[in-house]
């Protein structure tokens, strides 16, 4: 299995804050990886796939980067509605995998 | 608009068969276009996918869990079911049907989930 580990595992920024979220997978995925947000009692939201390219409909202060084995999402600017868990996940191989998530508190 | 949405008993008990549906509607799950699948997050935990499938091909289950469960296609009702057996404690969690969108790699339209409890 693919294993995807993302740092930090908790967060706490303020609104209008600059934010990076990593994610390293055990071995190189090429650029087989996509970002979701999930608010409590939601189900997760697509938010990046192909590690950059934003899904419809999200706001562009959403940014990924990122092939093989390390990835990056950058909020540019906080927004409230940001604050929320973010997950990596990776389709390069099977079984399907998951990070283990990030959680964006208000400071 | 694509809907999904999860249905089935919020309560087994052990060492029986957790069984679920997921209706599809706004389109069809034979179309042969897209994967669909099944996703479970324990309470206060992450996301692990269970298992996904492609209409008139392969199916692909997590080795975790290939043992107990089985995805099935019910094209009449476009839907789709989950059947995990001999389920314990650790299979609480919420279950989420979604598409699996093979041009981004992603799942991109999820179900609301439904929550199952394992507990006598």
């Amino acid at each position: 299995d693919t294993q995807l580990t993302q740092s930090p595992s908790f967060l706490s920024a303020s609104v209008g804050d600059r934010v990076t979220i990593t994610c390293r997978a055990s071995q190189g995925i090429s650029s087989y990886l996509a970002w979701y947000q999930q608010k409590p009692g939601k189900a997760p939201k697509l938010l990046i796939y192909a590690a950059s390219t934003l899904q419809s409909g999200v706001p562009s202060r959403f940014s990924g980067s990122g092939s093989g084995t390390e990835f990056t999402l950058t909020i540019s600017s906080l927004q409230p509605e940001d604050f929320a868990t973010y997950y990596c996940q990776q389709l390069k191989s099977y079984p399907i995998t998951f990070g283990q998530g990030t959680r964006l508190e208000i400071k | 608009q694509l809907q999904l949405k999860e249905s089935g008993p919020g309560l087994v008990k052990p060492s029986e068969t957790l069984s679920l549906t997921c209706t599809v509607s706004g389109g069809s799950i034979s179309n042969n276009i897209y994967y669909w699948g099944w996703i479970r997050q324990p309470p206060g935990k992450g996301l692990e996918c269970i298992g996904t499938f492609y209409y008139g091909g392969s199916t692909n289950y997590n080795p975790s869990l290939k043992s107990r469960v089985s995805i099935s296609v019910h094209t009449s009702n476009n839907q789709f079911s989950l059947n995990l057996s001999s389920v314990t404690a650790a299979d609480t969690a919420v279950y989420y049907c979604a598409r699996l969108n093979s041009g981004p790699d992603a799942f991109d339209i999820w179900g609301q989930g439904t929550m199952v409890s394992v507990s006598s």
